[in-house]
């Protein structure tokens, strides 16, 4: 089943504008981390926020964790035709194993027109 | 260092067959998950297997099995292909579950088409 839910499920913008996708879960997590998938291809790591961090960047990418509403956004600032993909959350959640698996929303597919 | 790889790319089987497809991990990465993506249910986890140990299952049927090898590459199993297993077959390594650091590195996956 879905943790994450991530909101919109599909947005369309113009080169240079800024991203904005959010995404929702509902239990306890270890992390929460961004992938982006182009067209039917694997995943690309993005970036991965630990549940005690409110807030982390790299490059044109800004995401903010808020524990207290178990939510979370990815901004993704000046984006370019390139950034066309589908981008998914994932919530890291430790298993009664001791170890981590991720949990997938179904993604936000994401449009930049040129 | 290569990334993730997996074979076959694409995969076409009639209904009750059975199919195999491989993942080779990052060299130094020990634990290998399986990802099933289909357009109705998205991306689910199948199972992460870790020292050739199976540590975590999803919710998915007996039919679906999987391996690692002392080499960390891993096999999956579907036995009795059924049409709603038509999916792509993701595969992630990383290089150690045990820490709360566990960005994962993704194969481009298997297209298995079902008849």
């Amino acid at each position: 089943s879905q943790q994450g839910e991530e909101d919109p499920q599909a947005l369309s913008i113009q080169e240079g504008e800024n991203a904005t996708m959010n995404c929702s879960y509902k239990t306890s997590i270890n992390n929460l981390q961004w992938y982006r998938q182009n067209s039917g291809r694997g995943l690309v790591h993005l970036i991965l926020i630990r549940s005690n961090e409110r807030e982390k960047h790299s490059g044109r990418l800004r995401v903010t964790l808020d524990t207290s509403k178990k939510s979370s956004s990815l901004l993704i600032t000046a984006s370019r035709a390139a950034d066309t993909a589908s981008y998914f959350c994932a919530t890291g959640v430790i298993t009664q194993g001791g170890s981590e698996k991720l949990v997938f929303g179904k993604g936000t597919k994401l449009t930049v027109n040129p | 260092k290569a990334g993730v790889t997996q074979t076959p790319r694409y995969l076409i089987k009639t209904r009750g067959q059975q199919v195999t497809l491989s993942c080779s991990p990052i060299s130094g990465h020990r634990s290998v998950s399986w990802y099933q993506q289909t357009p109705g249910q998205g991306l689910q986890f199948l199972f992460e297997y870790f020292s050739e140990t199976q540590r975590n299952k999803g919710n998915f049927p007996g039919r679906f099995s999987g391996r690692q090898f002392s080499n960390s590459r891993s096999e999956m199993n579907v036995s009795t292909l059924e049409l709603g297993d038509s999916a792509l077959y993701l595969c992630a390594s990383s290089q150690n579950p045990l820490t709360n650091y566990n960005e994962q590195f993704f194969g481009p996956g298997t297209r298995l088409t079902v008849l």
